[in-house]
């Protein structure tokens, strides 16, 4: 695609049930990261693919938090029994080749609310 | 460890007057730094980056930044403010081989008419 997608735009969930964001990156490109941005704040690193394989989840807050990219192009985020706490803007970027000062686009977000 | 603070959550400016927005950062090393803007319900768009090459870099939609090694500073101008410009702008520090993004917290740039 031309950009990098996400769904659903915007999540309200019951404190309690799972939910699963997804990121679709642009097509070809190898790296795929996420993050998650608190209001009022700028995005703070969560996790971080080459390909399909994990390479840092330094950055999931706890083991409700889990990612997966099977095929090496679309990523899941998927978080079990939310938290008000886990109300935030989730975002996904990817860049071209295996990270390191490559410049890293970002899709439109996922909001998240937690009720 | 990196960090970066931008000075100002809030600017405001008339049409057609400069801008500035404040970045300082914080690196071991020779950072990468970006700028990146956010418009509603948009993704974040990257305007300019620098990666040890000039230190005066020009970006998108005019706007323009300069590494200063002695500040720690990568401050964001354009000479003339449009309506369009309003949105939340982001500075980031990225180390050098790393591909963890630093950002800052964002400053909100209003333009009045």
């Amino acid at each position: 695609g031309a950009g990098v997608s996400q769904s659903p735009r915007y999540k309200v969930t019951k404190r309690g049930q799972d939910v699963a964001l997804r990121c679709d990156p642009i097509s070809g490109h190898v790296s795929l990261y996420w993050y998650r941005q608190a209001l009022g704040q700028g995005p703070e690193f969560l996790t971080y693919f080459n390909y399909e394989a994990q390479q840092d989840k330094s950055g999931l807050p706890n083991d409700r938090f889990s990612a997966e990219r099977p095929e090496g192009s679309i990523s899941t985020l998927t978080i079990q029994r939310t938290e008000q706490r886990d109300s935030a803007m989730y975002r996904c970027a990817s860049s071209l080749v295996l990270a390191g000062q490559e410049t890293q686009y970002f899709g439109p977000g996922t909001r998240l609310l937690v009720l | 460890a990196q960090s970066v603070t931008q000075l100002d959550s809030h600017v405001s400016v008339s049409e057609g007057t400069p801008v500035l927005l404040r970045c300082n950062y914080s690196s071991s090393y020779s950072p990468s730094l970006f700028w990146y803007v956010q418009h509603p319900n948009k993704g974040l768009q990257l305007l300019l980056k620098y990666t040890s090459a000039a230190t005066l870099v020009k970006g998108i939609n005019g706007f323009e930044a300069e590494f200063k090694k002695s500040e720690t500073s990568f401050h964001l101008t354009k000479p003339s403010a449009h309506m369009s410009d309003a949105a939340e702008y982001f500075c980031v520090v990225s180390d050098p081989g790393t591909y963890k993004y630093i950002f800052g917290t964002g400053t909100r740039l209003k333009v009045l008419a």
